[in-house]
């Protein structure tokens, strides 16, 4: 059975402190890491998107992978009480090439407090 | 550009029947996807095209629902009859490429089911 683990929450952080997001992942086949943030009530949207260890900043967001424990974090700086939401860890799996799926995570609820 | 479109928005239904939900993906999108989303959980694959061709369709409850993409286009998914543990939102996504490992996916709004 191939898992994505998150934390479910709620993670409450002050506005403007660093709020940290993790995500464990059964297969070590996986091959794309994805964090998609969801309102209540809305669909998921993409928010970043990593393939290789280290990593990867974009904005206020950094995206952390580390295979070898499989493992990949999301670090939101400057929190802001709009970044209240729901974030997805997703991973990707492929089955034949380039051909496979996602597998999505339960989410973690994120609210930052003004 | 527009996004993906999807409807209805909100269904209510009494088990056993049936109920179907359209999904127009971005224009130019190869791959089109359907996912359920049960409260508190993570969107579930149940549903993967590319083109009008299914790649992947493991997880789909073959026995109650089906779907098809016609002209690689717009696609429908049909459930019939319906169980209370199919209340969910049911998502629809779109990417441009082959890819559902590495491709982005954008979701349309959902349909939310409710069935009583």
């Amino acid at each position: 059975q191939k898992e994505v683990e998150q934390n479910s929450g709620p993670l409450s952080v002050p506005e403007g402190a660093i709020a940290s997001l993790n995500c464990t992942y059964s297969d070590r086949g996986s091959q794309s890491f994805f964090w998609y943030r969801q309102y209540s009530g809305k669909s998921p949207e993409l928010i970043m998107s990593i393939y290789s260890n280290g990593d990867k900043e974009d904005g206020r967001f950094t995206a952390q992978l580390n295979k070898a424990s499989q493992y990949v974090s999301l670090l939101i700086r400057d929190s802001q009480p709009s970044d209240s939401a729901t974030y997805l860890c997703a991973v990707g799996l492929a089955w034949r090439g380039s051909q496979g799926n996602l597998i999505f995570g339960k989410g973690t609820k994120l609210s930052v407090k003004p | 550009e527009a996004g993906v479109a999807q409807s209805p928005r909100y269904k209510i239904i009494e088990k056993r029947q049936s109920v179907a939900f359209w999904c127009n993906p971005i224009s130019g999108h190869a791959t089109l996807y359907w996912y359920q989303q049960i409260l508190g959980q993570g969107p579930k694959l149940l549903i993967q095209f590319q083109n009008n061709g299914v790649v992947d369709d493991s997880q789909l409850p073959k026995d109650r629902f089906s779907a098809e993409r016609l002209k690689g286009v717009d696609s429908t998914l049909k459930i019939q009859p319906a169980k209370l543990e199919d209340s969910a939102v049911y998502l629809c996504a779109s990417s441009l490429g082959t890819s559902g490992v590495t491709d982005t996916q954008y979701f349309g709004p959902g349909t939310r089911l409710t069935v009583l």
